[in-house]
């Protein structure tokens, strides 16, 4: 089945060490999103790729970085974490980068900063 | 940033019912949609509503838009234990043809 998947669904790492994210998708979709949710809260936009044009939302720290070398693969790194970073990183693709596209989110990875 | 509401923040019935939640927003928007997240696991679309729709039906979910109100309500008759999730609203944003503008979700439980 076509599917937007991501590694690892859980990643611990310390205050201050560089950690990457990855998400892969076989939807051969376009856009590819990064979010950031916080417990009950709504998804936060970090960045998309539109093909290989990075985007990088007005808000989003410089400690947050993206990759995506092929259309299949995105990676998110996350230069220095720190506390307030522990949250779930969603990936999600879209055929087209239109708000009224469906997203097709992966499950997520949780990331607790210790 | 700006950010749709959902009421209420958390529903709790007994299965077999029916549950209702609402999504208002402050713009005029295209279209909205909704999404449902089991614990902790992504989003998953249930179904888009365009501005010029009042209504619309997949399976047990009804949704309606009224955008005089600004506001979105989605219906699951017949409620399963399954359902149990948070459920997400999302519309289009003002002078981005992209970004999605979230509501906070309502917890939904089901209680067998």
């Amino acid at each position: 089945d076509a599917m937007v998947i991501q590694n690892p669904r859980y990643q611990v790492t310390q205050f201050g060490k560089p950690v990457t994210l990855s998400c892969s998708q076989t939807l051969n979709h376009n856009v590819m999103y990064w979010y950031q949710q916080k417990s009950s809260q709504a998804p936060k936009l970090l960045f998309h790729y539109y093909d290989k044009d990075f985007n990088n939302e007005a808000d989003t720290p410089d400690n947050f970085q993206s990759r995506r070398p092929n259309t299949s693969f995105c990676f998110l790194d996350i230069r220095s974490p720190g506390l307030g970073d522990a949250a779930m990183y969603l990936c999600a693709t879209g055929r087209r980068r239109l708000a009224g596209e469906t997203q097709y989110f992966g499950p997520g990875t949780r990331l607790l900063v210790l | 940033s700006q950010q749709g509401e959902e009421d209420p923040q958390a529903l709790s019935i007994q299965e077999g019912e029916n549950a209702t939640m609402n999504c208002s927003y402050k713009t005029s928007i295209n279209n909205l949609q909704w999404y449902r997240q089991n614990s902790g696991r992504g989003l998953v679309h249930l179904i888009l509503i365009r501005s010029n729709e009042r209504e619309k039906h997949s399976g047990r979910l009804r949704v309606t838009l009224d955008t005089s109100k600004k506001s979105s309500s989605l219906l699951i008759t017949a409620s399963r234990a399954a359902d149990t999730a948070s459920y997400f609203c999302a519309t289009d944003a003002m002078g981005s043809n992209y970004q999605l503008i979230w509501g906070a979700g309502t917890k939904l439980i089901i209680k067998p």
